[in-house]
């Protein structure tokens, strides 16, 4: 019974385009987030949204949008794909900011 | 089906003591393992790393052990201080293959004074 479940696992699309990576958790919690994985050792937040509302974006591209339709959904759109967006994105949630957060398999994306 | 698993939610350790955090995995071929902090309202910074050719590493007040026979590692840190206070992460990683992190729930850690 997976908690946070993204779709795709794997991306492939070539530069310019405008892609989406879904996130879903049925965990019943209030903040979710968005990460990029760009090394092996790295992990950046890109967003969080509690109840809604975004509380965190860090200095991402305005081509990276969150968009969240209900609380156990949050949907990262990226428009006008560039080569440097090639990495891993994680969708994570938790109950509160300072609870163990649940993460998602991954979105591997390459852009070609 | 967790791969990584951080089966204490929480843990609370006096100042000053040592906090170990534990943490099991189910994928043998794991070969690279992680320790991420992780404050309120912030991502996670990573903390420190081990390869699965050895068994113990050290940096500062953190030592992660790992037992490949058991299929788990821990980390140690030593002595706790206030600032320690946060969610810990442990992570694997099959390298030259996916390098995709696989990440354990956390383990909220609380220092009391």
């Amino acid at each position: 019974d997976t908690a946070v479940s993204q779709t795709p696992k794997y991306l492939v699309t070539q530069m310019g385009n405008d892609k989406s990576i879904k996130c879903e958790q049925n965990l019943g919690h209030d903040t979710m987030y968005w990460y990029k994985q760009d090394s092996k050792k790295f992990l950046k937040i890109m967003f969080s949204y509690n109840n809604k509302e975004l509380i965190i974006n860090e200095t991402v591209p305005n081509r990276f949008s969150p968009k969240s339709p209900d609380k156990a959904h949050l949907n990262l759109h990226i428009n006008s794909l560039e080569l440097g967006d090639s990495a891993v994105y994680f969708c994570a949630s938790s109950q509160e900011y300072d609870q163990p957060q649940h993460f998602g398999d991954g979105t591997r994306l390459s852009i070609l | 089906d967790q791969q990584v698993k951080q089966n204490s939610p929480s843990l609370s350790v006096q100042e000053g003591r040592i906090s170990i955090l534990n943490c099991d995995y189910t994928n043998s071929m794991f070969d690279y393992f992680l320790w991420y902090k992780k404050y309120p309202a912030e991502g996670p910074t990573f903390l420190i790393s081990i390869s699965s050719i050895k068994d113990k590493n050290e940096d500062g007040r953190f030592t992660v052990f790992l037992n490949k026979s058991a299929k788990h590692l821990s980390l140690h840190i030593v002595p706790s201080q206030p600032g320690d206070s946060a969610v810990y992460f442990c992570a694997a990683i099959i390298m030259n293959r996916d390098d995709k992190i696989i990440f354990g729930k956390g383990t909220r850690l609380h220092i009391l004074p």
